[in-house]
């Protein structure tokens, strides 16, 4: 079965600073789909960003990249600048390509921002 | 654009009772889902739906019903409420399946089973 270990609960980060949430995931599958899913007190599940397996080349979206290491098994998350705003609970989450009942998430990073 | 609408935001419930999370979505998607995140863990699938009239459980369905008469609303039912419903849940939608299509998610619901 397919799991997603997040070992950091929590990370802080001086603003402007640039900080790495790491993920590691087990699959025996080849074609799969990684997401990073941001939640703010709001409660509301945010996605930051996804990246194909297929894809040798690393998602970026604006201030957050990924490095996506498919041999390793690795996926982790760079906010660069950080800012106040990205102080949230951060999951990674695995989607199986050919099964919706295979979503599964981490259990999630905190991340502080310090002023 | 509302996206996914849930409601209630909050709700306590006594022990036995039974209640329904209402879901809604208004674009168009065909997939829609349940999640359950307990404190301090990520988000569990409890049912999904890949069009109205199909249904499938997740990981954790025991003690849930859901349906899907049409294709915007995916109501989640809990018949005999029990303290380890005590959850906040998500419902969430996404357009395809297979292409790694992102989930939208709504605001959840706080439920404490008392």
């Amino acid at each position: 079965a397919q799991t997603v270990t997040q070992s950091q609960p929590e990370m802080s980060v001086q603003e402007a600073e640039t900080v790495t949430l790491s993920c590691t995931y087990d699959t025996s599958e080849s074609d799969y789909y990684l997401f990073w899913y941001k939640q703010p007190p709001s409660r509301q599940m945010i996605l930051v960003i996804r990246q194909e397996a297929y894809k040798q080349q690393n998602a970026t979206e604006n201030r957050f990249s990924v490095n996506f290491q498919k041999a390793a098994k690795s996926f982790s998350l760079k906010i660069s600048d950080s800012q106040l705003g990205d102080a949230a609970m951060y999951f990674c989450a695995y989607r199986s390509e050919n099964r919706d009942d295979k979503i599964i998430f981490g259990k999630g990073t905190r991340l502080h921002i310090l002023p | 654009n509302a996206g996914v609408t849930q409601t209630p935001k909050f709700r306590i419930l006594k022990i036995g009772q039974s209640m329904t999370l209402q879901c809604t979505q208004d674009m168009n998607h065909n997939y829609m889902y349940w999640y359950r995140q307990d404190p301090g863990m990520g988000l569990k699938l409890i049912y999904y739906s890949v069009g109205a009239g199909i249904t499938d459980k997740g990981e954790v369905p025991n003690g849930y019903n859901v349906s899907r008469s049409t294709t915007e609303d995916f109501p989640l039912r809990l018949e005999l409420a029990a303290p380890s419903q005590t959850s906040v849940y998500f419902c969430a939608s996404s357009y395809h399946l297979g292409i790694g299509q992102p989930q939208h998610f709504g605001d959840g619901t706080r439920l404490s089973i008392l």
